[in-house]
């Protein structure tokens, strides 16, 4: 099926540790997203890539860092994780950006628990 | 105060009852509305999606936006035990506001057989 591909599922890592979520699109996709998800929150906007080659900021950056590999691939680094970043991490993409008339295409999920 | 209000809920009704899932919103600028479907262990899929005010139906659901009250509404009418799931409202500005889209905490809905 088309859509969004977010790896791992699931990842239980220790304070200081760091990882990549990896996500990929196969819907020719201009703009690709990373929001997380906590209980109470709604889905808070991570960074951004509004084309192929360029990323930015979102409203909760810190501790994250980003690469759009290609059109295709856009890629979150958790550099030394932290319990405050345990959460449901999502990735999305648009055609255009902001995603207003035809919505994001979000991926599953991945559950992050840091410990 | 967050920018988007949304009840929690949970909501529970009767398989065939009319729901009314709403937000409230304090930004005037948000000209793009957007209802999202989530079910557990999943991603948001849209649902609906309308621009500036009215109402919008698409079979069972009809999305109705009042900027005046700056209050959005989501109706299902002949809800189906398929239909549990959070809905999320989501809003935007549109390029005035970078294009940034705000989502609201969701409400769960559970309807019973």
């Amino acid at each position: 099926n088309a859509g969004v591909t977010q790896t791992p599922k699931f990842q239980v890592l220790k304070t200081g540790q760091s990882m990549t979520l990896q996500c990929a699109q196969d819907m020719n996709h201009n703009s690709m997203y990373w929001y997380r998800q906590d209980p109470g929150m709604g889905l808070r906007l991570i960074y951004y890539s509004a084309s192929e080659g360029t990323t930015d900021k979102g409203e909760v950056p810190n501790g994250y860092n980003v690469s759009r590999l290609n059109k295709r691939e856009f890629s979150l680094r958790l550099e030394s994780a932290a319990p405050s970043q345990t959460s449901v991490y999502f990735c999305a993409s648009s055609e255009g950006l902001g995603g207003q008339r035809d919505g994001y295409t979000f991926g599953s999920g991945t559950r992050l628990t840091v410990v | 105060q967050k920018e988007v209000e949304q009840d929690p809920g949970p909501l529970s009704v009767p398989e065939g009852a009319i729901v009314s899932l709403n937000c409230t919103y304090s930004n005037s600028a948000f000209q793009y509305f957007m209802w999202y479907r989530q079910y557990s262990r999943k991603g948001p899929e849209l649902l609906m999606y309308t621009y500036s005010s009215g109402n919008k139906e698409d079979g069972r659901f009809t999305a109705q936006v009042d900027k005046s009250s700056k209050y959005i509404s989501l109706f299902i009418r002949d809800s189906q035990p398929s239909d549990s799931a959070t809905y999320l409202c989501a809003m935007s500005e549109g390029r005035t506001g970078g294009f940034k889209t705000i989502f609201g905490a969701g409400t769960r809905l559970f309807v019973k057989a």
